[in-house]
């Protein structure tokens, strides 16, 4: 099976840069996910990680080291806004039907 | 409208109950999912399907019931409430599962069961 590991509270400043960090376990791996939830709302997707790197899109990055079996989700120049739950997913089974598993979530708190 | 709609976004029931989720897409998307989430837990996946007339157990599948006779229809069925089965009930969709995977939710149902 697969399991993720992430941090369940992160407290950052506005303005500042903030890291959410992700550890899995799976037998196989076909990539690493990141997606955003507000209170009261639907998660949304924000980047994927196939390969080794970083990924960069805005005030977001997303890195993956697959030899450690770990990511993270690099969130710059904070906004009030980015206060927000994050969820780490992971598709890492041989079947290439298999869903995703997603991590219990990093509820992360901007504060001025 | 275009996108993906669950109804009702909030439902009170008593125990013992059926009740239908019901999940709507209009992208033509193949793969559409139910997930649950619990404070604590996160998503867990209850059931999916890969396409019509297929379907799949998730994590948590026990006292669900789902079919897909059409794709862009994707209905959750409690045969028989528990309160254990409280919780916001999130259904997704996903054009492929491969690639970017990108999963698009809709705005979840509020189930309280008493």
């Amino acid at each position: 099976g697969q399991s993720l590991e992430q941090p369940s509270e992160v407290t950052a400043v506005e303005g500042a840069i903030v890291q959410i960090n992700c550890t899995y376990q799976t037998s196989g791996f076909y990539g690493l996910s990141w997606y955003q939830q507000h209170d009261g709302g639907a998660p949304t997707f924000l980047s994927y990680n196939a390969l080794d790197g970083l990924e960069e899109t805005g005030r977001f990055s997303s890195f993956l080291s697959r030899s450690d079996s770990y990511g993270y989700l690099l969130l710059q120049e904070l906004q009030m806004k980015d206060s927000a739950s994050y969820f780490c997913a992971v598709r890492g089974a041989h079947s290439g039907n298999t869903p995703l598993v997603f991590g219990k979530g990093t509820r992360l708190s901007v504060i001025a | 409208d275009a996108g993906i709609t669950q109804s009702p976004r909030y439902k009170i029931t008593e125990t013992g109950r059926q009740v239908t989720l019901m999940c709507h897409q209009t992208w033509s998307h193949s793969y559409m999912f139910w997930y649950r989430q619990d404070l604590g837990h996160g998503l867990r996946l209850i059931y999916y399907s890969a396409a019509a007339d297929i379907t799949d157990k998730g994590e948590v599948p026990d006292g669900y019931v789902v079919s897909r006779s059409k794709t862009e229809n994707f209905p959750l069925t409690l045969e028989s409430a528990t309160r254990s089965q409280t919780s916001v009930y999130f259904c997704a969709s996903s054009e492929s599962n491969s690639g970017r995977y990108e999963q698009y939710f809709g705005p979840g149902t509020r189930l309280t069961v008493t």
